[in-house]
C-alpha cells in the first residue's frame, strides 16, 4: 500500500535553533517529492521537489534530502525564525492503478517560540 | 494575493442547509481539484477536473457536488452535511492532470472553512 508516514507530529523549537523534519514513504515506483509549507489559515506552498537522482537540494534556510534507497527524505531549518510556524507537508508522486497518484503524508506542525 | 481564490472563507451551515464553495484560478491551468483536510490527517482528495471534464471521484458522499463550468472556476455544492463534514476545504489547480513531462505542483487557495452544526 502506498503510503506517507511523517515524524514527529508535532515540534516545538526555540527561534534560531535549527530542527530536522522526517517523510518516510512506500511508495513505488517513485516519480517525485515535494515538501509543502502551510500557515496557518493559508494553502500549502511548495518549498522543494526532489527527484530520484537528487540527494540534496537547498532553499534558502530549507535544505531537503533524499535517499531512494531507505525511501526516506528530511526537510531541515536552518536558524529558525518565527515566521517558520506552520505544517510542513510531504507529498510523494507514484504511479498507482495505472495513474500517477500523489499520496500525502499527515504533516509534522513546527512553531517556533521567540 | 495567491492565483488560486477561494470564496467564502469561513462558512457555518447547519445540516438541512445548501451551500455552495467557490474558486477561480488565473494561472491559466488546465486541472483543478478538491481537496479535504481535516486535523491531524492527509489531505483526501475527492475531485478532479481536467480541461472541464470530471477524471477522478474518490467516493465521495453525493450530499457533495461539483460542478466546473470552465477551466478557471470549480464549485463544490453542499447539501444536507454532517457534522463529520466540518473540515477546511482546499482548491488547488495544476499545470496539467498528472501529465508524464509534468512536475505535479499542486497551486492551493487559502481553503473554505467549513462548520456544520
Amino acid at each position: 500500500k502506498n503510503q506517507v508516514e511523517q515524524s514527529p507530529q508535532s515540534l516545538i523549537i526555540l527561534e534560531g535553533k535549527n530542527c530536522t523534519l522526517q517523510c518516510n514513504y512506500t511508495v513505488s515506483p517513485f516519480s517525485n517529492l515535494r515538501w509543502y509549507k502551510q500557515d496557518t489559515g493559508r494553502g500549502p506552498v511548495s518549498l522543494t521537489i526532489m527527484t530520484f537522482s537528487e540527494n540534496t537540494k537547498s532553499n534558502g534556510r530549507y535544505t531537503a534530502t533524499l535517499d531512494a534507497d531507505t525511501k526516506q527524505s528530511s526537510l531541515h531549518i536552518t536558524a529558525s525564525q518565527l515566521s517558520d510556524s506552520a505544517s510542513y507537508i510531504c507529498v510523494v508522486r507514484g504511479f498507482s492503478g495505472g495513474y500517477n497518484k500523489l499520496i500525502f503524508g499527515a504533516g509534522t506542525r513546527l512553531a517556533v517560540h521567540p | 494575493e495567491t492565483g488560486v481564490t477561494q470564496t467564502p472563507r469561513h462558512l457555518v451551515m447547519g445540516m438541512t442547509n445548501k451551500k455552495s464553495l467557490k474558486c477561480e484560478q488565473h494561472l491559466g491551468h488546465n486541472a483543478m481539484y478538491w481537496y479535504k483536510q481535516s486535523a491531524k490527517k492527509p489531505l483526501e482528495l475527492m475531485f478532479v477536473y481536467s480541461l472541464e471534464e470530471r477524471v477522478e471521484n474518490n467516493s465521495v458522499p453525493s450530499r457533495f457536488s461539483p460542478e466546473c463550468p470552465n477551466s478557471s472556476h470549480l464549485f463544490l455544492h453542499l447539501h444536507t452535511l454532517q457534522p463529520e463534514d466540518s473540515a477546511l476545504y482546499l482548491c488547488a489547480s495544476s499545470q496539467d492532470y498528472m501529465a508524464s513531462g509534468s512536475t505535479g505542483e499542486l497551486f492551493f487557495g487559502e481553503g473554505s472553512r467549513l462548520t456544520v452544526l
